[in-house]
């Protein structure tokens, strides 16, 4: 049973373009978090899925960030315009309830780096 | 949200027991205990979890206090590999379930 794959590991993007970021959940995962960690820094929330809904994007920045989780595929996060200050890791995880009682597990992340 | 509080930092011998402390003085009743840990700046990766009663696997052990207001983390021959930072982080329902990552433990592990 494979992991949580995120793809590309690492992204390089001209300020200016767009980022997308894949993660592909565990099988039989049907919730998917996406956390970014800048450097030196924590994991900060950005925004929990379920299959072709958002549930709750309390920590997505307003602008120029959207995540989807389509019935079919990977989720995606996908970054507008990109700014330098995009520069981090993207880890996303997944897991298969919504119970507490669930543990949620981490992809490798994608690192992203703005130029 | 149940907010929890660790050290920053801590040293541990190689081979021996480390012991990582949390409090959650605000946890609920069915608040779930996780810990988690980074390496590096790999992605995280979980651990162990508990509601009330201790739990081990073959990572680690858990041992929550009979009010639930504190836990510790055992890692019972500490492994040069084992340096990462360790969160301690309560998984609260109302929240969407999302763990919420505080600073966590910065554990260095020396020979």
């Amino acid at each position: 049973n494979a992991g949580v794959m995120q793809n590309p590991r690492h992204l390089v993007r001209r300020r200016g373009q767009e980022a997308r970021l894949r993660c592909s959940p565990m099988k039989g995962h049907s919730h998917v978090y996406w956390y970014r960690q800048l450097p030196e820094e924590g994991l900060k929330f950005m925004v929990y899925l379920q299959k072709e809904n958002i549930i709750d994007e309390s920590g997505m920045p307003k602008e120029r960030f959207s995540a989807e989780f389509p019935k079919e595929g990977p989720s995606i996060l996908r970054i507008q315009q990109v700014v330098r200050g995009d520069s981090a890791a993207y880890f996303c995880a997944s897991s298969p309830g919504i119970s507490t009682n669930t543990e949620a597990f981490f992809g490798q992340g994608t690192r992203l780096t703005v130029v | 949200d149940a907010k929890t509080t660790q050290p920053p930092s801590m040293d541990c011998a190689e081979g021996r027991a480390a012991n990582l402390p949390c409090n959650h003085s605000t946890i609920s009743g069915n608040e779930y205990v996780y810990w988690y840990r980074q390496i590096h700046s790999q992605g995280p990766q979980y651990i162990i979890h508990g509601l009330k009663n201790n739990e081990t696997n073959e990572m680690a052990s858990l041992i929550i206090t009979e009010d639930r207001k504190s836990s510790t983390l055992i890692l019972p021959h500490a492994t040069l590999r084992d340096t990462a930072v360790y969160y301690c982080i309560v998984r609260v329902e109302a929240a969407g379930n999302k763990l919420t990552f505080g600073g966590g433990t910065r554990v260095l592990v020396k020979p």
